[in-house]
C-alpha cells in the first residue's frame, strides 16, 4: 500500500532561518514524489518533484528537497525563510511501477514564518 | 490563461438532493482528478481519469460518480449527498506521461466548498 506521512502538523520558524518540512513515504517500487503548497483560500500549487536522477531537487520560490531512498524520506527545505512562505504544505507520492495511478497526499504541514 | 475552473465555488444543499460540480481545463490535459480535503486528513483522491471515457476509482469513491465525455470536462456528481460529504473539493489536471503512470505536476482548480445539511 502507498502512503505518505508528514509527522508535523505545524512548523514555526523565524524569518531568515532555514526551514525543513518533513515527509516520509511508503510505496511499492520506485516513487514519484511531489511537494505542493496551498495558500489561504486557494488551490494547491506545484513546488517541485523527484522522478529520477539527482537526489537534490530544486523547485519554485527557492525551495529544494532531498530524496533519501534508504530513509524513504523527501524533506522540503529552504535556506532562508520568508514571511510569505507561510502556508500549508503537502507531500505526495505515486508508484512508478504500474498498478493504480492514484496520487497519495500527506495530511499537510502548516508552516508559519515569524517576522 | 492556462487554468482549471470549478463551479460552483460554494454550495449549500440538503441531504439527498442530487448535485453536480463542474470542472474544466483549457490545457489539453489527458489526466484529470477529483480530491476532497478534510481537516487532519489532507487530500484524498475520489476519482481520476486518464483520458476521455477512461475513469478509475481513487481512495474514497463511495457516494460519487464522474464522467469524462470530453477531454476538457470532468464533472463530479453526487447522486444523493449526505452530511459526511461536506468538504472542500478540488479538481486537478495534468499531462499524461509516457508509459501511463503520470509523473507530471498537477494543476489545481480553486476549490468548491460543499455543505450538506
Amino acid at each position: 500500500a502507498q502512503s505518505v506521512a508528514q509527522p508535523e502538523d505545524q512548523v514555526n520558524v523565524a524569518e531568515g532561518n532555514p526551514l525543513t518540512v518533513k515527509c516520509t513515504y511508503s510505496v511499492s517500487g520506485n516513487p514519484y514524489l511531489f511537494w505542493y503548497v496551498q495558500y489561504p483560500n486557494r488551490g494547491l500549487q506545484f513546488l517541485l518533484k523527484y522522478i529520477t536522477g539527482d537526489n537534490l531537487v530544486k523547485g519554485s520560490y527557492g525551495f529544494e528537497a532531498e530524496f533519501n531512498k534508504s530513509q524513504t524520506s523527501f524533506h522540503l527545505k529552504k535556506p532562508s525563510a520568508l514571511v510569505s512562505d507561510s502556508a500549508l504544505y503537502f507531500c505526495a507520492v505515486r508508484s512508478s511501477t504500474g498498478g493504480a495511478n492514484n496520487l497519495f497526499f500527506g495530511t499537510g504541514t502548516r508552516l508559519t514564518v515569524i517576522p | 490563461e492556462a487554468q482549471v475552473t470549478q463551479n460552483p465555488r460554494y454550495l449549500i444543499t440538503v441531504t439527498g438532493k442530487k448535485l453536480t460540480v463542474t470542472c474544466s481545463q483549457n490545457m489539453n490535459h489527458e489526466y484529470m482528478s477529483w480530491y476532497r480535503q478534510d481537516p487532519g486528513l489532507g487530500l484524498r483522491q475520489i476519482y481520476y481519469s486518464m483520458n476521455v471515457e477512461v475513469t478509475d476509482k481513487g481512495d474514497v469513491p463511495e457516494g460519487y460518480k464522474v464522467s469524462r465525455k470530453e477531454k476538457r470536462n470532468f464533472p463530479l456528481i453526487l447522486e444523493s449527498p449526505s452530511p459526511n460529504q461536506t468538504s472542500l473539493y478540488f479538481c486537478a489536471s495534468s499531462l499524461r506521461s509516457a508509459g501511463g503512470i503520470s509523473y507530471n505536476e498537477q494543476f489545481f482548480g480553486p476549490g468548491t466548498r460543499l455543505t450538506v445539511l
